[in-house]
């Protein structure tokens, strides 16, 4: 069953603390994403990974960092979390393999810092 | 400007009735996904169709590549189709990133 898993489903934290969130997929995709999504901004990425250890900036990379040491997971990290931090986060994958590769979504993570 | 620009912003259809939303891009594209976001947040990809025609189910996309467009063509329009529809391209930089449009609110009522 192919799936793209994100825990947790909803948090809640204080303006400073840190936070991760995990993503997790069963199909070997090599690249995987993250991407935040705002009221009347759409879905920005956040970052994109190439695979384990090869990570890239995407267009809104200030106040986060990514870790993946497994090809099936992709963690987002928020070191000292700000108000503006507050929104719905989606991990995403897709295979290199394919000229026209689909992207695969997670369920989200709705963030919400106080 | 805005890269990806979906028309109208909004749609309010009875049941039975049948939809056509439009996405223009402004650059070339390599992949294009249309996705579908229920009232409750999740996301699920409908079509990925950069070029030609497509049909799934009661949906069919036609991409246009040099034109820069695409349709979401919804036929016999039922409540459950409510929702927010997203059209998404791949400017290939590497590493297929999707940039997204704002979407299509589609309101369905009995």
């Amino acid at each position: 069953d192919m799936k793209v898993t994100q825990m947790p489903r909803y948090l809640i934290k204080r303006m400073g603390e840190n936070v991760l969130l995990e993503c997790g997929q069963d199909m070997s995709h090599e690249t995987m994403y993250w991407y935040r999504q705002d009221p009347g901004l759409g879905l920005q990425l956040i970052y994109i990974s190439y695979d384990v250890d090869s990570n890239s900036e995407g267009d809104i990379p200030k106040g986060y960092r990514v870790s993946r040491k497994k090809r099936e997971h992709f963690s987002l990290i928020l070191d000292s979390a700000k108000t503006n931090q507050t929104s719905v986060y989606f991990c995403a994958s897709s295979s290199d393999r394919e000229r026209y590769a689909e992207q695969f979504f997670g369920p989200g993570t709705r963030l919400t810092v106080l | 400007g805005q890269q990806v620009q979906q028309s109208p912003a909004s749609l309010v259809l009875q049941e039975g009735e049948n939809a056509e939303l439009q996405c223009n891009f402004s650059s070339t594209a390599t992949q294009l996904q249309w996705f579908y976001q229920s009232p409750g947040g999740s996301l699920v990809s409908l079509l990925s169709n950069p070029s030609g025609t497509k049909h799934t189910g009661r949906l069919t996309s036609t991409t246009v590549t040099k034109e820069r467009r695409s349709s979401l063509h919804i036929s016999s329009s039922q409540t459950t189709d409510s929702g927010t529809y997203l059209c998404a391209i791949d400017l290939y930089q590497g590493g297929r990133a999707l940039i997204f449009g704002t979407g299509t609110t589609v309101s369905v009522s009995p």
